[in-house]
């Protein structure tokens, strides 16, 4: 079945550090979503990518999808301890309805 | 309108006993799903509903779990003669049809067995 590979499990940061987020799929995907989840709350929506190579920003944070459609990233510059919490992301698979969430990223920012 | 609600948000019952979870997902969302996320871990699929399609329930860890939907609306999930190693946060999320709509997730039940 389709497997979501999402690195690294924790990150520790200090406050103005940059941060990166990886997802690796064991298969093509038709589209990605990733999701944030703040301490104690739920996850929230951030961002879709459906093209191939395509890459979104909002405000500090850049999305990536690779070209295959197989990996993704999220990037954010000048972390800020508003960026506190679990960065997840939500693979669908092309040409069905399964979806596998990774496993998530810690981020922790040290002020 | 109201996003999805869960109830209830807490809830803590002894090994052996039943419980069930209910989740009102957001009016019009033909979608529901069921994770658990364990403390500090990521979010486990256990359940799916999309319409009135039978249910994808390949993530469910044991027979003694189940989860129905009544109406295309709400939906229960139950877990019979409860372990310790049940204890975590069950989440229900809703999404409009087709797998390019976000979830939309309710605030979780914290289950507890002692």
């Amino acid at each position: 079945g389709q497997q979501v590979m999402q690195i690294p499990q924790y990150q520790h940061v200090q406050e103005g550090e940059d941060f990166t987020t990886y997802c690796n799929s064991s298969t093509t995907l038709s589209n990605i979503q990733w999701y944030k989840q703040r301490p104690g709350g739920h996850p929230v929506f951030l961002i879709q990518l459906v093209k191939s190579g395509e890459v979104k920003k909002q405000k500090r944070l850049t999305f990536q999808f690779g070209e295959a459609k197989k990996n993704s990233s999220l990037h954010i510059t000048a972390t800020q301890t508003t960026d506190v919490g679990t960065y997840f992301c939500l693979g669908s698979g092309a040409g069905s309805y399964q979806l596998t969430f990774g496993k998530g990223t810690k981020l922790s920012v040290i002020p | 309108g109201a996003g999805v609600s869960q109830s209830p948000s807490n809830k803590v019952t002894e090994k052996g006993k039943d419980v069930e979870l209910r989740c009102d997902p957001i009016s019009g969302h033909t979608a529901l799903y069921w994770y658990r996320q364990s403390l500090g871990q990521g979010l486990e699929f256990l359940i799916y509903f999309q319409g009135n399609s039978a249910p994808d329930k390949s993530g469910l860890p044991s027979d003694r779990f189940s989860a129905e939907r009544t109406g295309g609306s709400v939906s229960t999930l139950t877990i019979q003669r409860t372990q310790q190693e049940d204890s975590a946060v069950y989440l229900c999320a809703s999404r409009e049809r087709g797998n390019y709509n976000e979830q939309f997730f309710g605030p979780g039940t914290r289950l507890t067995v002692l």
